[in-house]
């Protein structure tokens, strides 16, 4: 069974500041799909950004970019010109394609401080 | 497009009656997924619908249980219900099996 981890329950960042959001997971799989969810205190949850596992070069999307470490079984999340609107739950998830099975982390909850 | 909705948002229901949630995916969306998040737990995964077959399953007990129609929208059923069922139920759609999961608002069910 694959397991992802959030190693940070909590994490604060200043405005316009940059932060790294941690996640690990545990696979023997080559077929499978990276993911960062945001749930910000609304509830909406939101998908910010996709690595496919096959993909060398790291997902970008505006703000917010990638670090894969295949290897390293690592996929963290950089935010960049942090937002107070970046306040939010993040949820770092793994799909597994081959049984299409996802799995959620833990999650770590950012507080962007004015 | 219009996004994931989910009726009712918000449910109060006391221990031993039956509830069922309703969920519509994003139009085109045929697979549909239902979640479990609450605070102690985190998101826990309920079962997967396609083509209105359920394709997964999750560890729930059989008082979970749910179906999909034609038109993909699904419905998620919770009977005999218990205080720990007291949780944020969050339904997820995507366009085929094995693709990003797009969430709804998810449904508050609080039971006393």
């Amino acid at each position: 069974a694959q397991t992802v981890t959030q190693s940070q329950p909590e994490m604060s960042v200043q405005e316009a500041e940059t932060v790294t959001l941690s996640c690990t997971y545990d696979t023997s799989e080559n077929n499978y799909y990276l993911f960062w969810y945001k749930q910000p205190p609304s509830r909406q949850m939101i998908l910010v950004i996709r690595q496919e596992a096959y993909k060398q070069q790291n997902a970008t999307e505006n703000r917010f970019s990638v670090n894969f470490q295949k290897a390293a079984k690592s996929f963290s999340l950089k935010i960049s010109d942090s937002q107070l609107g970046d306040t939010a739950m993040y949820f770092c998830a793994f799909l597994n394609r081959n049984f299409n099975k996802f799995y959620f982390g833990s999650g770590t909850k950012l507080n962007v401080k004015p | 497009k219009a996004g994931v909705t989910q009726t009712p948002r918000y449910l109060i229901k006391t221990r031993g009656q039956q509830v069922t949630l309703s969920c519509s995916p994003i139009s085109g969306h045929r697979s549909v997924s239902w979640y479990q998040q609450t605070p102690g737990q985190g998101l826990q995964f309920l079962f997967e619908y396609f083509s209105e077959t359920q394709r997964n399953k999750g560890n729930f007990p059989g008082r979970f249980s749910g179906r999909q129609f034609s038109n993909s929208r699904s419905e998620m059923n919770v009977s005999t219900l218990e205080l720990g069922d007291s949780a944020l139920y969050l339904c997820a759609s995507s366009p085929q099996m094995g693709y990003e999961q797009y969430f709804g608002p998810g449904t508050r069910l609080t039971v006393t």
